[in-house]
Order: C-alpha cells, then sequence, then structure tokens
C-alpha cells in the first residue's frame, strides 16, 4: 500500500529542546514538503527538496532544518529557535515538483509543555 | 512570492445548491491549478486540477475552469451534499518554483 508515513501523530516540546518529525514516503516520488498549518488558517511551505541532498527554504524556514539522504525520506527538526512552534505538520510529496498532484501524510501535531 | 487569495473564505449553501470558490493568482507563468479538499482535522486530498492548455474540466459534481488572462480558476461543486462540507485550498504552482496555498474556504452544506 503506497502513501506517506507520519510519524509520531502528537508530539510534545519542552522549552529550549530540539524535535524531530519523520516522514518517509514509498511511491517513489522525487519531490517532498513541509508545510505548517495553524488553526483555521491555510498551510505554509516550510521546506521542500526535489531532490537527494539537497532542498529549498519555502516562506516560514527560520528556526526549523532538513535533510534529503535519502529519496524516501525527509525529516523536519523544529529547533529550539522556533518560539512559536505549536501547530499542526504536513509533510507531502509529488512526483517531480510543483507541476504534480501533491500527496499528503496524515499529519503531526506539535504542542509545547 | 506569489500573491495566491481565494474567496469567498466561508460559503453556506442549502444541501442540493450549487457551490462556487475562486481562486486569484499573481503569477502569469503559473501553469497547474489544483484544488485540495481538507475535513477537519485530516490531511488535505487532491479533488480536482487543470493545467494551463486547458480551460475547463469536470469530474462528476465537481468542475474546475480556468481564466489565464485573467488570472483566476474556480471550483465549482453542484448539487452539493452534506460530505461535501469541508475547507477547500487552491494552490498555484509559479515561476519560482515554489507553492503558495490559498487561504481556504470553510464550505459548509446544510442538510
Amino acid at each position: 500500500d503506497g502513501g506517506i508515513t507520519q510519524s509520531p501523530k502528537y508530539l510534545f516540546r519542552k522549552e529550549g529542546q530540539n524535535v524531530t518529525l519523520s516522514c518517509e514516503q514509498n511511491l517513489n516520488h522525487d519531490a517532498m514538503y513541509w508545510y505548517r498549518q495553524d488553526p483555521g488558517q491555510g498551510l505554509r511551505l516550510i521546506y521542500y527538496s526535489q531532490i537527494v541532498n539537497d532542498f529549498q527554504k519555502g516562506d516560514i524556514a527560520e528556526g526549523y532544518s532538513v535533510s534529503r539522504e535519502k529519496k524516501e525520506s525527509f525529516p523536519l527538526t523544529v529547533t529550539s529557535a522556533q518560539k512559536n512552534p505549536t501547530a499542526f505538520y504536513l509533510c507531502a510529496s509529488s512526483i517531480a515538483g510543483t507541476g504534480d498532484p501533491q500527496h499528503f501524510g496524515d499529519g503531526t501535531r506539535l504542542s509545547i509543555l | 512570492g506569489e500573491n495566491v487569495e481565494q474567496h469567498p473564505s466561508t460559503l453556506s449553501v442549502q444541501e442540493g445548491d450549487s457551490a462556487v470558490i475562486k481562486c486569484t493568482y499573481s503569477d502569469s507563468a503559473s501553469n497547474y491549478f489544483p484544488w485540495y479538499k481538507q475535513e477537519l482535522g485530516k490531511r488535505p486530498q487532491l479533488i480536482i486540477d487543470i493545467r494551463s492548455n486547458v480551460g475547463e474540466k469536470k469530474d462528476q459534481r465537481i468542475a474546475v475552469t480556468l481564466n489565464k488572462t485573467a488570472k483566476h480558476f474556480s471550483l465549482h461543486i453542484t448539487e452539493t451534499q452534506p460530505e461535501d462540507s469541508a475547507v477547500y485550498f487552491c494552490c498555484p504552482n509559479n515561476a519560482g518554483n515554489m507553492l503558495t496555498f490559498g487561504g481556504g474556504t470553510r464550505l459548509m452544506v446544510k442538510p
């Protein structure tokens, strides 16, 4: 069954702590994306990657970091520099790039303790 | 970055009526125009998309129309049903190879 798996579903962060959100896909897609969604708001692009070992900042990259060491995986780290991390985080992938349909994971809900 | 706006932000219709949501964008180089549906607490899912060489596309009760000259595209839902209630997002691509989602339209279909 092909798709995108995000884990964990819920995550709690303490002050000064870095946390990493996992995103894995078995769709053989080249492009992967991370979005942040605040309550009642649209999706804002954090980072995206079109190829292994390469990624670009989106509109709200400050306080976040990513890596793309494997085609299947695109983990997002929320660093302590992100002062307001509470949000719903969605990972997506598409075949090649921004001109293709995106397939989304079920999301991770991050809260501050 | 690209400026993407959706109107209206909320839309309430009676079951069986039609609903239309409009998305305006600023980048004339955009060539892919999708619409996503997001139910409460769930993932967005693609419901229909159109490319710039086509003016209209229909899939059962759902259609998308594109006006490249005026830089807007619209989602049309006919014979609305309660299960159509959700938030709908447009997300045109752009020449900078970035993606900008519209702010969303909350559609409520009253039985």
